[in-house]
């Protein structure tokens, strides 16, 4: 099966530019997570959606990150404006709904914030 | 937060020695998790341990799982070069909802 699909890549931008990142979970994956990994850090989730519903977004800095899962399938994660400390790789993953589901990880979006 | 530690955070071996990872955590969990990163890359899962369980084995991977510690080991047994990575553990609390919280990694070095 394909796996998790992450666009862009790489993207380097401003202090207060805007910035968008895609995701496609693997097929039939109820749950969608978007996570901040910082340098020498582990990842760090910031929202998580069951189909196109939140279920937890109590780490997302909801006055600059704002995400959506339209349709239960892709998601986009936004962040305006950027500052210096968002400077991050953002991760998404998605899993099976239920316990003990493994999680599967897109390639990750290197994010440089100048 | 982050809810796990691992220790040590790196580990230098050399190829065909075994290396020993180890991480501790706060709160009650449904099941514990441990995955690896390359160097540029996203996460990749290894093994997964229920609460009720005590040792997991998958290849040349053996976890085991103390949760009156409330701790857990990573072995990897004759280490080979492509082993050169970052791991992680990553809880799901009790009523998490899914929810992982991942540590800081231990960064492992496998020399030829």
């Amino acid at each position: 099966e394909a796996g998790v699909a992450q666009s862009p890549r790489y993207k380097i931008i401003e202090k207060r530019q805007s910035v968008a990142f895609w995701c496609n979970p693997i097929s039939g994956h109820a749950t969608l997570y978007w996570y901040q990994q910082i340098l020498g850090q582990g990842p760090k989730l910031l929202i998580q959606f069951q189909n196109n519903g939140v279920v937890d977004d109590s780490q997302l800095p909801k006055d600059r990150f704002s995400a959506e899962r339209l349709k239960g399938v892709d998601s986009t994660l936004k962040i305006q404006p950027a500052k210096l400390e968002d400077s991050a790789v953002y991760l998404c993953a998605s899993s099976r709904w239920g316990n003990y589901n493994e999680q599967f990880f897109g390639p990750g979006t290197r994010l440089t914030v100048l | 937060s982050q809810q796990g530690e691992e220790d040590p955070q790196a580990l230098s071996i050399q190829e065909g020695e075994n290396a020993t990872m180890n991480c501790s955590y706060k709160t009650s969990i449904n099941n514990l998790q441990w995955y690896r990163q390359n160097s540029g890359r996203g996460l990749v899962h290894l093994i997964l341990i229920r609460s009720n369980e005590r040792e997991k084995h998958s290849g040349r991977l053996r976890v085991t799982l103390d949760t009156s510690k409330k701790s857990s080991s990573l072995l990897i047994t004759a280490s080979r070069a492509a082993d050169t990575a970052s791991y992680f553990c990553a809880t799901e609390h009790l009523r998490g909802a899914q929810k992982l919280v991942f540590g800081q990694g231990t960064r492992l070095t496998i020399n030829p």
